[in-house]
C-alpha cells in the first residue's frame, strides 16, 4: 500500500505570494491531519478532517491558512499571502480511527523569502 | 484541552544500553491514547507503539516497551539494546478517544547512540 504522499517536496515563495500544498492520505483512512513543524513549536495541528469534513481548524492558523478536502483521497493546503514565518516543514498525515496509528507523509519543506 | 509534556531535550547514550525517555499528559477525557513515534535525520516520522488508556498491561513492541503509570499521567518509552541507528528524535503523542480531536505532540526528545 501506498503511504501518505506530499507535492511538492520543497517550495520557495516570495512573500506575499499564494502557494498550494498537496496530500493523498492511505486510501482508506477517515481521518487527515497537517501539522506545520518548526524547530521552536515543534509539531502544531493546523486543520483535522474526519470523513472529509473539517473537525479542528488551529485558531492561530485560520486567518492566512486554508485546508481542504476535495474528496476522500485527496486534499489541499493553502497559504494566503505567504509570510516569511510560515517558513517550516508542512506535514500530511493520516489514520483510519482515533485509536490507530497516524502515518506521514515525508513533508513539504516550505521556504518564504 | 489535551497537553503532552517532554521535559528531557537530548539524551545520549552508549550503543546495546537501554534509555529511558519521560512523557507526562494532561487530559479531561476518560479515554485516549498515547503514541511514541520517531523522526530520523531524514525528517520522516515513523510510528513506534501505542498504549490505550483502558489497558494495564505495559505495551511492547520489539526493543521498545512502554512505562505506563496512569495515576501520574505519565508515559515512559524505554528502547533496550539500543543501536546507532536508534538516534533519532522521539515524540510522544495523545489523541482523546471521545473527542473528535487531532493528535497532540510533545516538542520530542534527542537520542544520540554512540559506538
Amino acid at each position: 500500500d501506498a503511504g501518505v504522499t506530499q507535492t511538492p517536496r520543497h517550495e520557495v515563495a516570495e512573500k506575499g505570494q499564494t502557494i498550494i500544498l498537496k496530500c493523498e492520505p492511505v486510501s482508506g483512512h477517515n481521518d487527515l491531519f497537517w501539522y506545520r513543524q518548526t524547530k521552536i513549536q515543534g509539531l502544531e495541528l493546523l486543520s483535522y478532517f474526519r470523513s472529509k469534513s473539517l473537525m479542528e481548524d488551529g485558531g492561530a492558523f485560520k486567518d492566512r491558512f486554508k485546508a481542504e478536502m476535495l474528496n476522500s483521497s485527496f486534499s489541499t493546503l493553502k497559504i494566503q499571502p505567504t509570510e516569511p514565518k510560515d517558513s517550516a516543514v508542512y506535514l500530511c498525515a493520516s489514520s483510519f480511527d482515533t485509536n490507530t496509528e497516524v502515518f506521514f507523509g515525508k513533508g513539504t519543506r516550505l521556504t518564504v523569502v | 484541552a489535551q497537553k503532552v509534556t517532554q521535559t528531557q531535550t537530548s539524551i545520549s547514550v552508549m550503543e546495546k544500553t537501554t534509555v529511558t525517555m519521560d512523557c507526562v499528559y494532561e487530559t479531561q477525557d476518560s479515554s485516549y491514547f498515547l503514541f511514541w513515534y520517531k523522526q530520523t535525520a531524514s525528517g520522516e516520522i515513523v510510528f513506534l507503539i501505542r498504549q490505550d488508556s483502558y489497558k494495564k498491561e505495559n505495551a511492547t513492541v520489539g526493543h521498545y516497551s512502554l512505562n505506563f503509570q496512569k495515576p501520574k499521567s505519565s508515559i515512559g518509552l524505554i528502547i533496550t539494546a539500543t543501536q546507532i541507528e536508534d538516534s533519532a528524535v522521539y515524540f510522544c503523542a495523545m489523541r482523546e478517544g471521545n473527542y473528535a480531536q487531532g493528535l497532540t505532540f510533545g516538542l520530542g526528545t534527542r537520542v544520540s547512540v554512540f559506538p
